[in-house]
């Protein structure tokens, strides 16, 4: 069970908009630790898509966008394309723990 | 930016000794963190620990007892070893980056499936 929750899947028609939460507590997200998105396209490597809660990497299309709010944080896809098919992890760190944390990840099906 | 390249046995046999090398390319192995990340099949991430060029480390505290890292700056690599493994370590592992003053993994390397047997 991960430190950080996340659907395990969601799913939009090309052009709608979707987002993926990722809930976490008072000793990550809500600390206030930064909270970091990775998209795993099938069959690839992970690759940084959010960093710092909002900021995007170069070449990160701005069709995704992030957030966050007290212990919670947001990944949100505007415009969905195929392309944008993929699982999508959020990550944090943890005090407790003293150490970096995933969440579960979440399956996005372009319907 | 700096690029990564896992290495190493492919298959390893159950209560024995999983050992990675990553080599990094492209800039200097003090400019980052140097993190190990895992992914059994089908399943999600898990950060396994870093090490920093001056031998610093920290440890997943679920794996702890059984992970050793290390860096060799003359060779730009840094190494895992995670003794004592199970069917339950098999995945692919990942070596990553970690930027000085920040929390996130940027690049990775392509990974590497280790596979363990009985």
């Amino acid at each position: 069970q991960s430190v950080l929750t996340q659907p395990p899947s969601v799913s939009g028609a090309p052009g709608q908009t979707v987002t993926i939460s990722c809930t976490g507590s008072s000793s990550n997200i809500g600390a206030p630790y930064d909270v970091h998105w990775y998209q795993q396209l099938p069959g690839t490597v992970p690759k940084l898509l959010i960093y710092g809660d909002i900021n995007r990497p170069s070449g990160a299309p701005d069709r995704f966008s992030g957030s966050r709010s007290d212990t919670s944080a947001s990944l949100a896809i505007t415009g969905l394309q195929p392309e944008d098919e993929a699982d999508y992890y959020c990550q944090s760190f943890d005090s407790s723990l003293r150490g970096y944390v995933f969440g579960g990840g979440t399956k996005l099906t372009v319907l | 930016q700096v690029q990564l390249q896992e290495s190493g046995p492919g298959l390893v046999k159950s209560s024995e000794t999983l050992s990675l090398t990553c080599t990094v390319s492209g800039g200097s192995i003090r400019d980052y963190y140097w993190t190990w990340i895992r992914q059994p099949p089908g399943k999600g991430l898990e950060w396994i620990g870093y090490i920093y060029y001056s031998g610093s480390t920290n440890y997943n505290p679920s794996l702890k007892s059984r992970v050793t890292m290390s860096v060799d700056t003359s060779r730009n690599q840094f190494s895992l070893k995670l003794n004592s493994v199970t069917a339950a370590d098999t995945a692919v592992y990942y070596c990553a980056s970690q930027p000085h003053d920040t929390n996130w993994f940027d690049p990775w390397g392509q990974g590497t499936l280790v596979t363990v047997s009985s």
